[in-house]
C-alpha cells in the first residue's frame, strides 16, 4: 500500500466512448503526475501538476485530458481513443516536484481500448 | 540508444542464489532510483541514492558515479521477489525522472 489509489484497475472502452481514470493520494503532496506504461517501453510521462497546476505536458494528444481539481485528486478523462492507447496508466505522488523527490505509485489502471 | 540501459532484460534464477541487474546511463543525474513493479502493476520505491551503496533487507543497491552505472543486488532470492525492476535517473537539469526498460525476473521455487 503506497498511499496512491487509483481507480478502476481495468477498465474496457469504445473508441467512441468517453471514461475517465481517477487518482487519489492523501500522503500530503503536491506534485501529481501521469505516466503510460506500454508493452516492454519504458514509463512515459504524461502530464504533471504541482499545487493544481498543469507544469508539463509531453505532447500527448487532445484525446487524454487531464484535470487536477485539488492536490489530492488526479483525473485522466479519455475520449474517442486508439487500440494503441492500450496500456497501463500509473499515477504517482510526490512531495513537490524538485530533482532528488521520491514518488509514489498507484496500481495503475489497466486500459483496453477495443 | 536509451539514455538508461538495464541488463539483462530477463532472468530466470533459483530459490536462494544471488541476483545482480544492472544499470547504465549516459547523463548527468542527481540521482538514480531502483523500482519494484508486481504483475499487478503496481511501482514501489526501492531505493533512491546518489552516491555509494544502501541496504534494506535482502535488497542492496550501488552506484558509481564516474562510471555511470548502478547495480541491484538481491541475497537468498525468493519466488516473491519476481517482479520487473525499474531503474530510473533523476536529470541533474530536471526532475523528470527517464526510465529504464526494466528488467523481468523470474525466482523458481
Amino acid at each position: 500500500e503506497t498511499g496512491v489509489t487509483q481507480t478502476p484497475r481495468h477498465l474496457v472502452m469504445g473508441m467512441t466512448n468517453k471514461k475517465s481514470l481517477k487518482c487519489e493520494q492523501h500522503l500530503g503532496h503536491n506534485a501529481m503526475y501521469w505516466y503510460k506504461q506500454s508493452a516492454k517501453k519504458p514509463l512515459e510521462l504524461m502530464f504533471v501538476y504541482n499545487f493544481k497546476e498543469q507544469t508539463e505536458n509531453n505532447s500527448v494528444p487532445s484525446r487524454f485530458s487531464p484535470e487536477c481539481p485539488n492536490s489530492s485528486h488526479l483525473f485522466l478523462h479519455l475520449h474517442t481513443l486508439q487500440p494503441e492507447d492500450s496500456a497501463l496508466y500509473l499515477c504517482a505522488s510526490s512531495r513537490q516536484t524538485g530533482m532528488n523527490t521520491e514518488a509514489f505509485f498507484g496500481q495503475g489502471t489497466r486500459l483496453t481500448v477495443v | 540508444k536509451n539514455e538508461v540501459e538495464q541488463s539483462p532484460q530477463n532472468l530466470t534464477a533459483q530459490e536462494g542464489e544471488f541476483i545482480t541487474i544492472n544499470c547504465s546511463y549516459s547523463v548527468g543525474i542527481s540521482a538514480l532510483h531502483w523500482l519494484q513493479q508486481h504483475p499487478g502493476g503496481g511501482i514501489v520505491s526501492l531505493f533512491m541514492l546518489s552516491s555509494g551503496k544502501k541496504k534494506h533487507g535482502r535488497l542492496i543497491a550501488t552506484i558509481n558515479i564516474q562510471e555511470k552505472h548502478s547495480s541491484l543486488h538481491i541475497t537468498a532470492s525468493h519466488p516473491r521477489d519476481s517482479a520487473v525492476y525499474i531503474c530510473a535517473v533523476s536529470k541533474d537539469s530536471n526532475y523528470q525522472l527517464i526510465w529504464g526498460a526494466g528488467t523481468k525476473l523470474i525466482i523458481k521455487p
